[in-house]
């Protein structure tokens, strides 16, 4: 499978426990997003990355969120002290922008974290 | 800011009757706008977008700046059809994406 790979599928932690997601892009992809989805809404955007640099970065995010993409691959997010409402489904998404236009994305399966 | 404003969380359609999807969005820069659609147990994909000016599985979208819509559009909806529609805003000069809360479309039998 050449799409976008993320890891694991599905996480149960206990509140005040630290998380970490992997993302490995399609390969040819040097922009990467990460995406928080609850039930009943759209991806909401968290942070992107174009090669390793993290470019931006929602005010959404607390400090306790972190993301890396330290060899311009994959990408790492990482929740400390999860808390409940953390619980939701983690997208990662990669794209590649041509000259004229934005990029298409293509996303992941997600990771449904679920803090109890 | 942006922002993209699905106002229907669910619509249910006949097989055959036309289906609009409606997306209506508030950007002051040179939007893009896109329709990502999600089926049943699939990841979330790109169905199209307004720069492509195209046609994918009989779906069509028109990018109107006067009323600042992008609404989805087929003539005539197919049983698989049924999905979870996204309409998502982007542009040349940003970096993220914004989507919608979604339609969550029915096309029954």
């Amino acid at each position: 499978d050449t799409g976008v790979s993320q890891n694991p599928r599905h996480k149960i932690t206990k509140r005040g426990q630290n998380v970490t997601f992997r993302c490995d892009p399609i390969s040819e992809h040097n922009r990467l997003y990460w995406y928080r989805q609850t039930l009943g809404q759209g991806p909401e955007f968290l942070t992107y990355f174009q090669n390793e640099a993290q470019l931006e970065k929602s005010r959404l995010l607390s400090d306790r969120f972190s993301a890396e993409r330290p060899k311009g691959s994959f990408s790492t997010l990482e929740i400390q002290r999860t808390e409940q409402g953390d619980s939701a489904m983690y997208l990662c998404a990669s794209g590649s922008r041509d000259r004229e236009t934005n990029e298409k994305l293509f996303f992941g399966s997600g990771t449904q974290l679920s803090v109890l | 800011a942006q922002r993209v404003t699905q106002p229907e969380k669910l619509l249910s359609v006949f097989k055959g009757a036309p289906v609009e999807l409606k997306c209506n969005y508030s950007y002051s820069g040179s939007p893009e706008l896109f329709w990502y659609v999600q089926y049943s147990r699939q990841r979330l994909q790109l169905l199209l977008r307004h720069i492509s000016r195209e046609s994918i599985k009989g779906f069509t979208a028109d990018l109107n700046k006067g009323e600042t819509s992008f609404h989805l559009k087929k003539p005539f909806a197919q049983e698989e059809d049924s999905a979870m529609y996204y309409c998502a805003l982007s542009d040349l000069g940003n970096n993220d994406m914004r989507f919608g809360a979604g339609t969550r479309l029915t096309v029954k039998p």
